[in-house]
């Protein structure tokens, strides 16, 4: 176990609709980061938060957002979903914006209908 | 830009022998870092092995080595010993900012009694 939980495990949406993910850093991590993973493929990098601020996106819409909580837990948005969204959604905590050691969530399983 | 490649979709080996999986990138980036991580059915993504571009020496962790050819941009994972615990998806990963982590497409290996 890593320390890093994500809520909820699963989710299922219909399309058009809007999520948020939720996501409670190890302790002592000030940086959440945030990947894609579709089915059958590596993780995308969408984005990551660092001291609360957004520090580096992936090629990702900005129907996709985030924030940072004074805890250092995370959100992840996604407005007006698609079908294309449906993937299961990896978190990972470290320390200073850096990802040369992090560690990563179980992930929340989304399918938009 | 920078891709990260695995050609072996799919891999298997008995249990006990040596299994190596492969990893091309690409990259115009002189500072690295390189990652294999391997992904069970818990979906949690856990780091294997980590190489630091700089560094000529392959890192090694206990049964796991790699064989980091910078020339080449390839970067092998040699499991010795396989156990039936091994069984996962591998990701090879790539960071040339250490902020947005490129993964490949992944190998699922299956370990044989």
């Amino acid at each position: 176990e890593t320390g890093v939980t994500q809520s909820p495990t699963h989710l299922i949406k219909t399309r058009g609709q809007q999520v948020t993910l939720r996501c409670s850093s190890q302790s002592g991590h000030n940086t959440v980061s945030w990947y894609q993973q579709a089915l059958g493929q590596g993780p995308q990098f969408i984005f990551q938060y660092y001291r609360e601020e957004e520090n580096g996106r992936g090629n990702f819409p900005p129907r996709f957002s985030g924030l940072q909580f004074p805890n250092y837990s995370s959100e992840l948005n996604v407005n007006a979903l698609e079908l294309d969204d449906s993937a299961l959604y990896l978190c990972a905590s470290s320390r200073g914006g850096q990802v040369n050691i992090q560690y990563f969530g179980a992930g929340t399983r989304l399918s938009v209908l | 830009a920078q891709t990260v490649t695995q050609s072996q979709p799919e891999m298997s080996v008995q249990e006990a022998e040596t299994v190596t999986l492969s990893c091309t990138y690409d990259t115009s980036e002189n500072n690295y870092y390189l990652f294999w991580y391997k992904q069970p059915p818990s979906r949690q993504m856990i780091l294997v092995i980590r190489q630091e571009a700089y560094k000529q020496q392959n890192a090694t962790e206990n049964r796991f080595s790699v064989n980091f050819q910078k020339a080449a941009k390839s970067f092998s994972l040699k499991i010795s010993d396989s156990q039936l615990g091994d069984t996962a998806m591998y990701f090879c990963a790539y960071t040339y900012n250490n902020n947005d982590m490129r993964f490949g497409a992944g190998t699922r290996l299956t370990v044989k009694p």
